[in-house]
């Protein structure tokens, strides 16, 4: 079926690096895509969005590529700090299904000190 | 602050019994919905409502139904809870667009 998932389960980076975490789409129908941070016992948290009709959104420490060729989007954090330790989720929002999130199976980001 | 509050915050049922999700949010958002979140995986919509008097079937809606009280508040209901149920449960809400998705911090649900 229709699925949004990501490529690697875990990433683990040093403090100070730049982490990339990837995601592949396969509905090309999608109207934008959300990258959200969980943390251990919360909800998950916005970080930053992106529409269908653009390639790269920027925000503070963090960037989102989008590659609608290959159905693959990525989000980029510039300088990783412990408190980015957390579980990152991508998720597609369909308009014509609801505003349906679709989720993919999250990656665990790790920052050694 | 502004946001989505969920009560109560974890429960314990045996199976068969019924229980209420409790949901407000003061963003005056329209649409509102219901997630479960199995360990180590994504969410997945039970339930969502786009406006006030109307919900619809999410991706997994067995088991559930739900009230759309009035703007603010979107309840969900489990009338025999099952141990398959048992989950941690968010809910959200957004703009008729989709803008400023919102999620709550979760009813953690065991079902015994």
């Amino acid at each position: 079926g229709e699925s949004v998932g990501l490529h690697l389960p875990t990433l683990s980076v040093q403090e100070g690096d730049n982490s990339i975490i990837n995601c592949a789409y396969s509905n090309s129908a999608s109207d934008y895509f959300i990258w959200y941070k969980q943390e251990s016992g919360k909800g998950p948290q916005f970080i930053i969005d992106i529409r269908s009709n653009m390639d790269k959104r920027q925000g503070q420490r963090v960037t989102v590529l989008l590659n609608k060729t290959v159905k693959h989007l990525s989000l980029q954090i510039a300088a990783t700090q412990p408190g980015d330790s957390a579980v990152y989720f991508c998720a597609e929002i369909r308009h014509n299904a609801g505003n349906m999130l679709t989720f993919g199976g999250g990656t665990r980001l790790m920052v050694k000190p | 602050n502004a946001g989505v509050t969920q009560t109560p915050k974890f429960q314990v049922l045996k199976t068969g019994q019924s229980m209420t999700l409790q949901c407000a949010q003061d963003m005056n958002h329209n649409s509102m919905y219901w997630y479960r979140q199995d360990p180590g995986m994504g969410l997945r919509l039970i339930y969502y409502s786009a406006s006030e008097g109307t919900t619809d079937k999410g991706e997994v809606p067995n088991g559930y139904n739900v009230s759309r009280l009035n703007k603010r508040e979107f309840s969900l209901r489990l009338e025999s809870a099952a141990p398959s149920q048992t989950s941690v449960y968010f809910c959200a809400s957004s703009d008729p667009a989709g803008r400023g998705y919102t999620f709550g911090s979760g009813t953690r649900l065991t079902v015994v």
